[in-house]
């Protein structure tokens, strides 16, 4: 079993929608949470960091964690053709020197 | 112009063949690491280093091996290239500390025919 479970995709929403992205995981010592998003042909860019439990919010984009049931989602508010991408989620534990990442889900926002 | 640079863009080459990827940063971080990037598979850590003198194995370190010439130089090489190494590679670099994200390049795309 991965230490992180993020479903591919693809996934296909029109304009204005509110997506939600997910993420699961096993490893009950990871505390830190990131969303990386990687437009084609492009490297993965850092879209939010969240640490331990809880929300936060930046414009449209919303992260939000569980740690109880090892779930992380990040949700994105009238969603826009620019927000098509691919999203990877990623996470450590405390001190941990290196991150765990997802797959990654292939979005798309349709007009 | 980019904070991390990686060269080339793309790279087309025959089995067998030495291949260096070359990755070189103007954002000061002292950690440096090397990804490959596979459709359902994520981003797989290859090696990673901490600073000029620290070099660490990744997860699929076989067949590769790597050079960090400076701060901010940190080269990839594939000693003698095979067709399942064809992928796209990311370098990243980030601060000292741990739980620190990582910061792209825009990738080598890589194809060993």
């Amino acid at each position: 079993q991965k230490e992180v479970e993020q479903d591919p995709g693809p996934l296909s929403v029109p304009e204005g929608a509110i997506v939600s992205l997910n993420c699961t995981y096993s490893n009950s010592a990871f505390q830190y949470f990131m969303w990386y998003r990687q437009y084609s042909r492009k490297g993965p860019e850092l879209l939010m960091y969240t640490y331990s439990s809880g929300n936060k919010e930046d414009g449209r984009f919303t992260a939000q964690v569980d740690k109880s049931s090892k779930y992380i989602s990040l949700f994105i508010r009238d969603s826009q053709p620019s927000d098509s991408a691919t999203y990877l989620c990623a996470m450590s534990a405390q001190g941990a020197q290196k991150l765990v990442f997802g797959q990654g889900t292939r979005l798309t926002i349709n007009p | 112009d980019a904070d991390v640079t990686q060269t080339p863009r793309n790279r087309i080459t025959k089995t067998g063949k030495r291949i260096m990827l070359e990755c070189s940063q103007t954002k000061g971080h002292d950690r440096m690491y090397w990804y490959r990037q596979d459709p359902g598979l994520g981003l797989r850590l290859i090696y990673y280093s901490f600073d000029v003198k620290d070099i660490n194995k990744g997860e699929i370190s076989d067949g590769y091996s790597v050079s960090r010439q400076a701060q901010a130089k940190f080269s990839l090489s594939l000693e003698s290239a095979i067709p399942n190494q064809t992928a796209l590679y990311f370098c990243a670099t980030s601060v000292t500390g741990g739980n620190q994200p990582q910061h792209f390049g825009d990738g080598t795309r890589l194809s060993i025919l």
